[in-house]
């Protein structure tokens, strides 16, 4: 079946340590895309990609970083410098501007 | 001010009544979305529009263009209609911009 993976689901992370989130999809889809959802807020898009080996900034990116070494794969890198990181994550993928196709979400704590 | 607004931003709801969940949005779009999120964090895309009206079973979405407003309508609620629902506007270069969510509640 075709779909979006992310893993892992819950994750938890110590004050200062880096952690990077998986993101997986089948589908083909040339875009691919990380939100980040707060409590009471819409999801907010931290960092994109178009293409392999391309990727943007999007409206939240400081203390993230991404790669797109493969049309598949689209890991997010949380880093220490991301100073309130507990969220839910959120990965997508698309074909063009087509609909997006969102994957189950990882919900990342720090202690 | 957002540049998505969604009303009411929480709706209980008898099963069985008709649901309407607005969103309006204040800059120039290419199609508009709406989408489901169940409690455990999954989104799936309802609707994609830009212009008319969509009907996919009990779900209608509508889209008034000029007057840069979007529903959702619910016939015949049921609990597992349950969800947070939300409205995002695809900006042009492809860039989504998502409401707060409505949080919806059928009571049985």
């Amino acid at each position: 079946d075709g779909g979006i993976t992310q893993s892992p689901k819950y994750l938890f992370r110590k004050e200062g340590q880096n952690v990077t989130l998986s993101c997986e999809q089948n589908l083909n889809h040339d875009a691919m895309y990380w939100y980040r959802q707060d409590p009471g807020q819409g999801l907010r898009l931290i960092y994109y990609s178009q293409i392999v080996n391309d990727f943007q900034k999007g409206d939240i990116a400081e203390g993230y970083s991404v790669s797109r070494e493969k049309k598949e794969s689209f890991p997010l890198t949380v880093t220490s410098a991301q100073k309130n990181p507990t969220a839910f994550y959120l990965c997508a993928s698309s074909r063009g501007s087509d609909t997006q196709y969102f994957g189950p979400g990882t919900r990342l704590t720090v202690l | 001010k957002n540049e998505v607004e969604q009303s009411p931003q929480n709706l209980t709801a008898q099963e069985g009544e008709f649901i309407t969940i607005n969103c309006s949005y204040s800059v120039g779009i290419s199609a508009l979305h709406w989408l489901q999120q169940h409690p455990g964090g999954g989104i799936v895309s309802l609707f994609m529009l830009s212009s008319g009206k969509k009907k996919h079973g009990r779900l209608i979405a509508t889209i008034n263009i000029q007057e840069k407003h979007s529903s959702l309508h619910i016939t015949a609620s049921h609990p597992r209609d349950s969800a947070v629902y939300i409205c995002a506007v695809m900006e042009y270069g492809n860039k989504l911009v998502f409401g707060a969510g409505t949080i919806l509640r059928v009571k049985s």
